[in-house]
């Protein structure tokens, strides 16, 4: 079956800090991985997409992510996390054959002074 | 553009009443989806469309409905809606997937 884990509900860390978000996925064809991110009371806002080509991808906001294929794996990762990156980070993976989008259920970011 | 946009923000609804959940893209986007979002949950696919006089089925699509007669337009009917229907609605459109999907802010709907 076709999942998103995101195994960390909620995170906290300081500002400054480096920041990874793990993401796993299971998926029977070649997937196509994104990150998107929600800030309180706002829609989805994609940071960064994993379609093919060069295994780590650069984003919006100073984010990266890296895909390895043999971990199932598509962790999001910042240098120095700002104060304005506090919002809830959602993981999704879909394919060439599909028309669907399956989201993880979420991590939620807080970010302390 | 103002990309995806959705109405109302917000709307309290009782046990057994319908309505009808607005969405509209200015983007000429192909693809047009609706998702719930529960805590804990994340999001889940209620109804997709790939193109106008298009729908099928997501995750979740019992006690709701859609049509797609314009590109531009996706509404989500609720029947008669259900406190399990509590939840914030939103409508996203793409290009076809697999691609980048643009979100409207939400709807969040209270069933009494």
């Amino acid at each position: 079956a076709q999942s998103v884990t995101q195994p960390d509900i909620h995170i906290t860390v300081s500002e400054g800090a480096s920041l990874e978000l793990r993401c796993n996925y299971s998926y029977g064809a070649t997937p196509y991985l994104f990150w998107y991110v929600q800030s309180p009371g706002q829609g989805l806002q994609l940071l960064l997409k994993y379609f093919s080509g060069d295994t780590l991808v650069q984003g919006i906001k100073g984010f990266e992510a890296e895909f390895k294929r043999s971990q199932s794996s598509f962790n999001l990762r910042k240098p120095s996390v700002h104060w304005s990156d506090a919002a809830e980070y959602f993981c999704a993976v879909g394919g060439g054959a599909t028309n669907k989008l399956i989201f993880g259920t979420g991590t939620l970011l807080a970010v302390q002074p | 553009n103002a990309g995806v946009t959705q109405t109302p923000k917000f709307q309290v609804l009782k046990t057994g009443q319908s309505m009808t959940l607005q969405c509209a893209q200015d983007m000429n986007h192909e693809y047009m989806s609706w998702y719930r979002q529960d805590p804990g949950m994340g999001l889940r696919l209620i109804h997709y469309s790939v193109g106008a006089g298009i729908t099928d089925q997501g995750e979740v699509p019992n006690g709701y409905n859609v049509s797609r007669s314009t590109t531009e337009d996706f509404p989500l009917r609720l029947l008669s809606a259900a406190p399990s229907q509590t939840s914030v609605y939103f409508c996203a459109s793409s290009p076809p997937l697999p691609d980048t999907q643009y979100f409207g802010p939400g709807t969040r709907l209270t069933v009494l």
